[in-house]
């Protein structure tokens, strides 16, 4: 089975703070992407990052930075100086990646909504 | 490159009828899958469709039933509709192949209210 928990549910902040994301998963595959998507209020979702379950070094992307840490199977996201346009629902999600499996399907936690105040 | 989108953008319809929904695949995709996704909840996995054929389902009734068409479009069709239906339904368009696994890339989705 697989699942995927994003335990803050809202979070704001003020302009220029940073801010940290958390995405905590569970899975018996061993090996499987993780993903971010971002979710404006027009709804459609937007990837921001893949990581590869193999991969655990840390990305790096302009003012988003990502920690994967297989033991303890968390998957978080930082905003640095964060922007009032970064406000937006964002989505952690796991993609089992074994052959014979639904050809990259998605298990979405329930997301966290950002609000950044100017 | 044309994105994933989806028609119609809103729709209101009443308890039992049928709705159709529509999604053209990003250029260059061969793979579709829809979400389900209720407010203040993240994306629930509908199906997939590759290849013109259903290609994994998630947890929801027979009522829901899709196709995919040769030029890789697909249609997402709900029939008897329920109040809990009303929800935002997001298409996602990828393309998979032997030497290729991209990310899904999602339209702007549906939104679906059932009266």
């Amino acid at each position: 089975a697989q699942k995927v928990t994003q335990a803050q549910t809202e979070i704001s902040v003020v302009e220029k703070e940073d801010v940290t994301l958390d995405c905590v998963y569970e899975t018996r595959d061993t090996t499987y992407y993780l993903f971010w998507y971002k979710q404006p209020p027009s709804g459609e979702l937007v990837f921001l990052i893949r990581r590869n379950s193999f991969d655990e070094q840390n990305e790096i992307s302009g003012r988003y930075s990502w920690n994967f840490q297989k033991s303890t199977s968390s998957f978080n996201f930082t905003i640095t100086a964060s922007q009032v346009v970064d406000s937006a629902v964002y989505f952690c999600a796991l993609s089992p990646l074994y052959r014979g499996s639904t050809l990259g399907r998605l298990y979405f936690g329930k997301g966290t909504q950002l609000t950044v105040w100017p | 490159e044309t994105g994933v989108t989806q028609s119609p953008t809103h729709l209101i319809k009443t308890r039992g009828q049928q709705v159709t929904l529509r999604c053209s695949s990003q250029s260059g995709h061969n793979t579709v899958s829809w979400y389900q996704q209720a407010l203040g909840q993240g994306p629930q996995f509908i199906f997939q469709y590759y290849r013109e054929e259903e290609n994994g389902r998630g947890n929801f009734p027979p009522r829901f039933s899709g196709l995919q068409f040769p030029n890789y479009s697909s249609e997402l069709n709900v029939n008897a509709l329920e109040l809990d239906d009303s929800a935002l339904y997001l298409c996602a368009s990828s393309l998979f192949g032997q030497d290729s696994n991209q990310p899904q890339h999602f339209g702007d989705g549906t939104r679906l209210s059932i009266l």
